[in-house]
């Protein structure tokens, strides 16, 4: 089975720019994570989707960051603008129905100058 | 609220010795917990999870845990270290039952040296 893809795997920009992030969970997966992993720190959520729906956003700083997940399938994760402190690793992950794993994927190293 | 405090973030280990990776967690509810391992440059990959079955869990590669109420830890171990075990390790709760998002500690890192 596949798992999580994600694209890009590196992007560097400089502050105030804007970027995006996709992530393709795996094939039926309805629960899609996005944690934001910060050099030296564990993965910390940013936003967590249900199908289409939002279950949990209050970790996602919504003055700067948006997610959406139009179809239930595909997600993308937008910063706008950028700031220094955003650079980080930036991982998504899914899980199917029932008490399963989350599975990750390999995640979006960002840099911001 | 939960919480998760990993003791070592950095553990040295030579080939062939035991590992022990310590964890200790704040929950107010049952808690699910878990052992997530990073390689340089991989995604995070599941070594095994605790969910209020056997007290001592077992997982891939030859690690186990013991959760421990009584002392509120999750402690990782291994009998004998493989160079390949070189790795980034996350102690994780999760709180409400299955679909929740994860806390992660801040990772410990395992050097193991031939």
């Amino acid at each position: 089975e596949a798992g999580v893809a994600q694209s890009p795997r590196y992007k560097i920009i400089e502050k105030r720019q804007s970027v995006a992030f996709w992530c393709n969970p795996i094939s039926g997966h309805a629960t899609l994570y996005w944690y934001q992993q910060i050099l030296g720190q564990g993965p910390k959520l940013l936003i967590q989707f249900q199908n289409n729906g939002v279950v949990d956003d209050s970790q996602l700083p919504k003055d700067r960051f948006s997610a959406e997940r139009l179809k239930g399938v595909d997600s993308t994760l937008k910063i706008q603008p950028a700031k220094l402190e955003d650079s980080a690793v930036y991982l998504c992950a899914s899980r199917g129905s029932g008490y399963n794993e989350q599975f990750f994927g390999p995640g979006t190293r960002l840099t911001v100058l | 609220a939960q919480s998760v405090t990993q003791l070592d973030s950095h553990v040295s280990v030579s080939e062939g010795t035991p590992v022990l990776l310590r964890c200790n967690y704040s929950s107010s509810y049952s808690p699910s917990l878990f052992w997530y391992v990073q390689h340089p440059n991989k995604g995070l990959q599941l070594l095994l999870k605790y969910t209020s079955a056997a007290t001592l869990v077992k997982g891939i590669n030859g690690f186990e845990a013991e959760f421990k109420k009584s002392e509120t830890s999750f402690h990782l171990t291994k009998p004998s270290a493989h160079m390949s075990d070189a790795a980034e390790y996350f102690c994780v709760v999760s709180d409400h039952g299955p679909g929740t998002a994860l806390i992660f500690g801040k990772g410990t890192t395992l050097s193991v040296s031939s």
